[in-house]
């Protein structure tokens, strides 16, 4: 069964300092693999995905996650946090062969001034 | 990204009574929908998938007779939650699939936040 990992339930950082949030995968095939953001009582909105090529993902507001095979690991990262920044982040895997996802439970990012 | 408009955004009701929730692609045609439902610092669980024109398959654990879906045509697809009671709070989320012009990711509405007094 594909599962998706958020270790950490929340992560605290200085404005200014990059910031890594993690997440780990179960897939059986290709991973379909994804982060998104939500903020306090709205949707999510899409940040980026890997779906094949480069293992270096760039995507909206500044943040890129890392696909590690050998680590079945997806971290989003971004090089300098800022407070607009804080928010609820999601990882998600897709199953290749249906349209359902399966989300993690989120991680919640705070960025101090 | 897809535009997708989800109404309303905020409802209390009283127990018992229905309420409905809808969920509009803008831009976009959608054969399927998602609705998802989200608890309180909690992960977004897949509730049900609708397919225009057809009945939706629900997920393990949802009651169909309580969470009833319409998905009457390709922009517009509506919940509603029947007999309402104070369980049922919680924050719902639909996602409309573009179908062939899915690259991949999912666009959500803003959500709708349910509190059944």
């Amino acid at each position: 069964a594909q599962s998706v990992a958020q270790p950490e339930d929340q992560v605290n950082v200085a404005e200014g300092n990059p910031l890594t949030v993690k997440c780990t995968y179960s897939v059986s095939g290709n991973p379909y693999l994804f982060w998104y953001v939500q903020y306090p009582n709205r949707g999510l909105q899409f940040l980026l995905k890997y779906i094949t090529g480069d293992n270096l993902v760039k995507g909206s507001y500044g943040f890129e996650a890392e696909f590690n095979k050998s680590q079945t690991s997806f971290h989003l990262k971004k090089p300098s946090a800022l407070v607009s920044d804080s928010a609820l982040y999601f990882c998600a895997v897709r199953d290749g062969g249906t349209y359902k996802y399966i989300f993690g439970t989120g991680t919640r990012l705070k960025v101090l001034a | 990204g897809a535009v997708v408009s989800q109404h309303p955004s905020w409802v209390i009701c009283k127990s018992g009574t229905s309420v409905k929730i809808e969920c509009r692609s803008l831009d976009f045609q959608a054969t399927t929908m998602f609705w998802y439902r989200q608890f309180p610092k909690q992960s977004l669980m897949l509730m049900a998938t609708s397919n225009e024109g057809s009945k939706a398959t629900y997920e393990q654990g949802v009651e169909k007779d309580k969470f009833l879906i319409n998905h009457a045509s390709l922009t517009l697809s509506t919940l509603t939650v029947t007999s309402a009671h104070p369980e049922d709070s919680s924050f719902y989320i639909c996602s409309p699939d573009p179908g062939g012009r899915n690259t991949g990711e999912l666009f959500f509405g803003e959500g709708s936040r349910l509190t059944v007094l």
